[in-house]
């Protein structure tokens, strides 16, 4: 059973330019996080998603940003015309559907440098 | 509102010392704690989880937690660290949703 996978591991990008963020979660998982990393600071929670539904978006920028997680596919966390203060790693989680507070296994992270 | 303090930003050890990570939470009810470590540039893995049951935790890698309630706390231990212990200590708390809130991490520097 792979772990939760993320793509690209590093990511650069111009200002002005839009990144893609990708998060496949674990077999069987429904639930997926989005959380951020800046530069020495503890991890921020972003977002909580389920397939084909935004369940909590308080920790998002207003502007932006954006996250989905379609019926098929990865979830997709994507930043519009990055700024270098969007430089940082992001982490994406997953958790198995039907219990509330349980483990969430953390992927790898996508460490995204805007230049 | 919930929230997570790690009073420790940085702590130095010699290996084969003893450690303690210090963890405290704001809460309502019972909280659901874990603590996650991050070598650099990695992920982070999960050492231990306190949801209900025994107030003592027993982890990977011989780390333990204990849960007191009276003192808001959920401190982490390892009776004798090693080289590859050296990273970066998470407290983290959730809510009703499963969402981690995390503390601002312990940064652990273990020396020969």
């Amino acid at each position: 059973n792979a772990g939760v996978m993320q793509n690209p591991r590093h990511l650069v990008r111009r200002r002005g330019q839009e990144a893609r963020l990708r998060c496949s979660p674990m077999k069987g998982h429904s639930h997926v996080y989005w959380y951020r990393q800046l530069p020495e600071e503890g991890l921020k929670f972003m977002v909580y998603l389920q397939k084909e539904n935004i369940i909590d978006e308080s920790g998002m920028p207003k502007e932006r940003f954006s996250a989905e997680f379609p019926k098929e596919g990865p979830s997709i966390l994507r930043i519009q015309q990055v700024v270098r203060g969007d430089s940082a790693a992001y982490f994406c989680a997953s958790s198995p559907p039907g219990k509330s507070n349980t483990e969430a296994f953390f992927g790898q992270g996508t460490r995204l440098t805007v230049v | 509102a919930q929230s997570v303090t790690q009073p420790d930003i940085h702590i130095t050890v010699s290996e084969g010392a003893s450690l303690e990570l210090r963890c405290n939470y704001s809460y309502g009810a019972t909280p659901y704690l874990f603590w996650y470590v991050q070598s650099p540039g990695q992920g982070l893995q999960l050492l231990l989880k306190y949801f209900s049951g025994d107030t003592l935790v027993q982890g990977i890698k011989g780390f333990e937690a204990e849960f007191k309630r009276s003192q808001s706390s959920f401190n982490l231990r390892k009776p004798s660290v090693h080289w590859s212990d050296a990273a970066e200590y998470f407290c983290a708390i959730t809510d009703s949703w499963g969402k981690l809130q995390f503390g601002a991490g312990t940064q652990v520097v273990v020396t020969p």
